[in-house]
């Protein structure tokens, strides 16, 4: 069954320090996400990308994040200068198609800033 | 604006026992669609069912199982004979047909099964 893929499972960095996520959303997929956990928090949502642009953002997704495609299979999210509260679960997802198409999820990226 | 909640926090039930999940949501959307995601102990988010708005009808799959009621804006979600592996939190979700799939999600419910 295909499936979206995460790297890396858990990444530790320095605050101030820039982090790239990476994806890789289920391949006849048009629509990727990121959203992001904090600890026992629920799951919120941070940017949906679809032909090739950013189509909506979160107020949490401000000048320090950035998302890219720089191909046709990767979908990568950027933190520029990471802070202590970025620490969290980073969840890429993608679906299929326009309206209520099921969401699927990668793992997530577990990023711990110290 | 879209809400979901899910006033249940954490619900504890003994293997075998079947158990609701409570959600309430929130939107304008004329159109919208509902999800649960189950998340285990591992972490990942695993997608379960999904409601269209336009479609009450209650589905039975397995050992789960949805009441969708558009008139009380709720969307409850039922384990019979819950087992251990059934432990996980578990989320309600809501994207609305205008949206690009964003999701809204409640707080979570954490669902633990005693042997």
């Amino acid at each position: 069954e295909p499936e979206v893929t995460q790297t890396p499972s858990h990444q530790v960095t320095q605050m101030g320090q820039e982090v790239i996520l990476r994806c890789v959303p289920i391949s006849n997929h048009l629509y990727f996400y990121w959203y992001r956990q904090i600890l026992g928090q629920k799951v919120e949502f941070l940017v949906s990308f679809y032909n090739n642009e950013i189509s909506e953002k979160s107020e949490i997704f401000d000048d320090q994040f950035s998302v890219e495609r720089p191909d046709g299979s990767n979908f990568t999210l950027k933190i520029r200068s990471t802070k202590l509260e970025d620490s969290a679960m980073y969840f890429c997802a993608s679906k299929w198609g326009v309206g209520g198409n099921t969401i699927y999820f990668g793992e997530g990226s577990w990023l711990t800033v110290v | 604006a879209q809400k979901v909640t899910q006033a249940q926090t954490e619900i504890s039930v003994v293997e075998k026992e079947d158990v609701t999940l409570d959600c309430v949501y929130e939107t304008r959307d004329t159109t919208y669609y509902l999800f649960w995601y189950k998340q285990p102990p591992s972490g990942e988010l695993v997608f379960l069912i999904r409601r269209n708005s336009f479609d009450e009808q209650n589905e039975i799959s397995g050992r789960y199982s949805w009441n969708f009621q558009k008139s009380t804006s709720s969307f409850n979600f039922t384990i019979t004979a819950s087992q251990v592996v059934d432990s996980a939190v578990y989320f309600c979700a809501l994207s609305g047909l205008t949206s690009y799939g964003k999701l809204t999600f409640g707080q979570g419910t954490i669902l633990t099964v005693h042997p």
